[in-house]
């Protein structure tokens, strides 16, 4: 298994201003994902995060609003940006492919509450 | 495009006693994963179970096993013994597989379970 930590664990931020997350696993991860799971939901995913290139969007995100990026096989930060109250949920970034496993591993989350 | 369906929004069950989660899915593939997340009120999510699509038989981890019916597109959980420490919402999860690489996650909506002392 991979184990994978995130900061901040959960922050509280001003309308408008922006947040970036960091997340890092402690091993070499083909693939990396950031999920989104609003109040009381399930997870929806929010783009996969490519290292080395442009992050790949799901329908209804967009870069400009979630800047991602991925430096390496280990790192990967997730940017909320001009952050308004609908944006408060838990951010979670996945790793999978350790040791050629299927499974994808998750991260503790993010806490974000914008007022 | 994939679904993940999980038609209980809540269960309970007795410490000690067995419980059954339910998960069906809709998909045209024929190689994927399913697996079946535990999130406790910490909001980690962990693995409890997979199941790869081209197994016949049914995964087991301990007290945890799944009945899986690929024509029927079902996927159930069953939990044995259960423990005042299972008590967590359940998420039920489909990965299609591209060649070598590992698709992202659907998740279904959850099963809120609570083990009554």
């Amino acid at each position: 298994s991979a184990v994978i930590s995130q900061k901040p664990s959960r922050d509280i931020c001003q309308r408008g201003t922006s947040l970036t997350i960091q997340c890092q696993v402690d091993s070499q991860v083909t693939m990396m994902f950031w999920y989104r799971q609003q109040p009381g939901q399930s997870l929806t995913l929010i783009a996969t995060a490519n290292q080395g290139s442009e992050a790949t969007y799901e329908s209804g995100f967009v870069i400009d609003k979630f800047p991602i990026s991925r430096p390496n096989l280990t790192f990967s930060t997730l940017t909320v940006s001009n952050m308004s109250p609908e944006d408060s949920s838990i951010y979670l970034c996945s790793g999978a492919g350790v040791m050629r496993s299927e499974s994808q591993y998750f991260g503790p989350g993010t806490r974000l509450l914008v007022l | 495009a994939q679904t993940v369906t999980q038609s209980q929004p809540e269960m309970s069950v007795q410490e000690a006693e067995t419980v059954t989660l339910s998960c069906t899915y809709d998909t045209s593939e024929n190689n994927y994963y399913l697996f079946w997340y535990k999130q406790p009120p910490s909001r980690q999510m962990i693995l409890v179970i997979r199941q790869e699509a081209y197994k016949q038989q049914n995964a087991t981890e301990n007290r945890f096993s799944v009945n899986f019916q690929k024509a029927a597109k079902s996927f159930s959980l069953k939990i044995s013994d259960s423990q005042l420490g299972d008590t967590a919402m359940y998420f039920c999860a489909f990965m299609k597989r591209y060649g070598g690489s590992q698709g992202n996650l659907i998740f279904g909506k959850g099963t809120k379970l609570s083990v009554k002392p």
